[in-house]
């Protein structure tokens, strides 16, 4: 059964940093992209930043709203991805949201993991 | 590429059809998802490539379009299709979804 499970959330200052982590089970991790989703309260859902698989050097991509902050890495050992996010403003605020590129549903997330929360605020 | 969803909510009846557009900035050929959303929890994938029904998912659920006009349908709506639906592209970096449809009880 696949399972993606995210944890790091927490409080944190504006200014300060904050490292998320995925751990994925039940498939083969290193086959597949990963990516890192989040919604901030009532509002709808942003794409955060993208680990390409082992085929392809994992390899990376990221939105421009966290391009330069944010960080998207892959621990091969334990199966988990890792967002390291930096200079965390008030708008970071929101649910993290772990995810599974699908190998064959047309480049959609086919997993996503419960999700972490993580809030902005002094 | 900005996607528009319409309408960004709406309230419907059970057995209801109900339709929900998403528009692109520009072409995506058929690189469109759409998920559905329950308070609380995380995004449920229901149709990849614009018309293709998940596995798992209600032959309700339709999804049409190409290009950049989109659209999902669910054909007769049940009470557990009370949710946030949310269009999402995969053409282009970055990513974009649309702003979400919220359904709800009429």
């Amino acid at each position: 059964e696949v399972q993606l499970v995210e944890s790091g959330g927490g409080l944190v200052q504006p200014g300060g940093s904050l490292r998320l982590s995925c751990a994925a089970s039940g498939f083969i991790f290193s086959d597949y992209y990963m990516d890192w989703v989040r919604q901030a309260p009532g509002k709808g859902l942003e794409w955060l930043a993208r680990s390409r698989n082992r085929a392809n050097s994992y390899s990376t991509e990221y939105a421009p709203s966290v391009r330069g902050r944010f960080t998207i890495s892959r621990d091969e050992s334990m199966d988990s991805v890792h967002l390291q996010m930096n200079s965390l403003e008030t708008e970071d605020t929101a649910m993290y949201f772990c995810s599974r590129r699908s190998m064959a549903s047309a480049y959609a997330f086919d997993f996503w993991g419960r999700g972490t929360m993580v809030t902005v605020s002094s | 590429i900005q996607l528009t969803q319409s309408p960004s909510s709406l309230s419907a009846s059970i057995g209801d059809r109900v339709t929900i557009t998403c528009r692109a900035s520009q072409g995506v050929r058929s690189y469109l998802t759409w998920y559905q959303q329950k308070p609380g929890k995380a995004p449920r994938l229901l149709i990849y490539g614009a018309s293709t029904l998940q596995t798992g998912v209600p032959s309700r659920f339709s999804g049409s379009g190409s290009g950049t006009d989109f659209t999902l349908t669910i054909s007769t709506l049940q009470p557990e299709d009370f949710a946030t639906y949310h269009c999402q592209q995969h053409d282009d970096y970055p990513l974009t979804f649309g702003g979400g449809t919220k359904v709800e009880i009429k």
